[in-house]
């Protein structure tokens, strides 16, 4: 069964850590990963995406990296900010207009 | 910057009743997803539509649900006859066609709650 988990289920940190968001993925023959923000009630934002050819992407403070071999991605937050509390879920796709199959996400609060 | 809409925000109906959910996807999108997150859950998959039909669909979304694409514009999701359990925020998507046009765009959601 293709399955996503992302870990830790939460996290707190001090303002200004950089911090790393770790998902996983059953599946390794993945077509693309793509992370969200979303905030309590609120819609997904997309953050970044990447392609199964690539090994990382970065957008400002961001930078999301992909070993697909081993079924694991990463999402780097540099120099946290308290407008980074959200929960952060990863979302994978096996094939060109599939579905997208989300882990659970992190909720990340960041403490000024 | 474009971006997908919903409506409405909240819906409130009773057990059995039918609700139609709507959204207006990203004009030129081309792929059309329906997604549902019970509270608490992960955010779970129930159909995708291109080229004016279903493309494919979860156990979830059995035979009380439809979906349809009216107009050039609009893109709903009817629940025939609703239940307790179908309680759940809605998330509309859409995504482009091909090359870098992978990235799917989520709308901002309809909460539904069935009494």
């Amino acid at each position: 069964k293709q399955e996503v988990t992302q870990i830790p289920a939460a996290l707190s940190v001090p303002e200004g850590e950089n911090l790393v968001l770790n998902c996983s993925f059953t599946d390794s023959a993945i077509y693309n990963l793509q992370w969200f923000r979303q905030d309590p009630g609120k819609g997904l934002t997309s953050l970044l995406l990447i392609q199964s050819s690539q090994r990382e992407q970065t957008s400002g403070r961001l930078n999301a990296s992909l070993d697909k071999s081993s079924g694991r991605s990463t999402l780097y937050i540099a120099a946290s900010q308290p407008g980074d509390s959200a929960t952060y879920l990863c979302a994978v796709q096996y094939n060109q207009g599939g579905k997208l199959i989300f882990g659970q996400g992190t909720e990340l609060s960041v403490k000024p | 910057e474009p971006e997908v809409t919903q409506t409405p925000s909240h819906q409130v109906t009773q057990m059995g009743q039918e609700v139609i959910l709507r959204c207006v996807p990203i004009s030129n999108h081309l792929y059309f997803y329906w997604y549902r997150q019970i509270l608490g859950q992960k955010v779970e998959f129930l159909v995708s539509f291109y080229n004016n039909e279903i493309s494919e669909k979860s156990e979830i979304f059995d035979d009380q649900f439809s979906v349809e694409r009216p107009d050039g514009s609009n893109f709903t999701l009817k629940i025939r006859s609703t239940k307790l359990e179908d309680s759940a925020m809605y998330f509309c998507a859409s995504r482009g066609q091909g090359g870098s046009y992978n990235e799917q765009f989520f709308g901002p959601g309809t909460r539904l709650t069935v009494l």
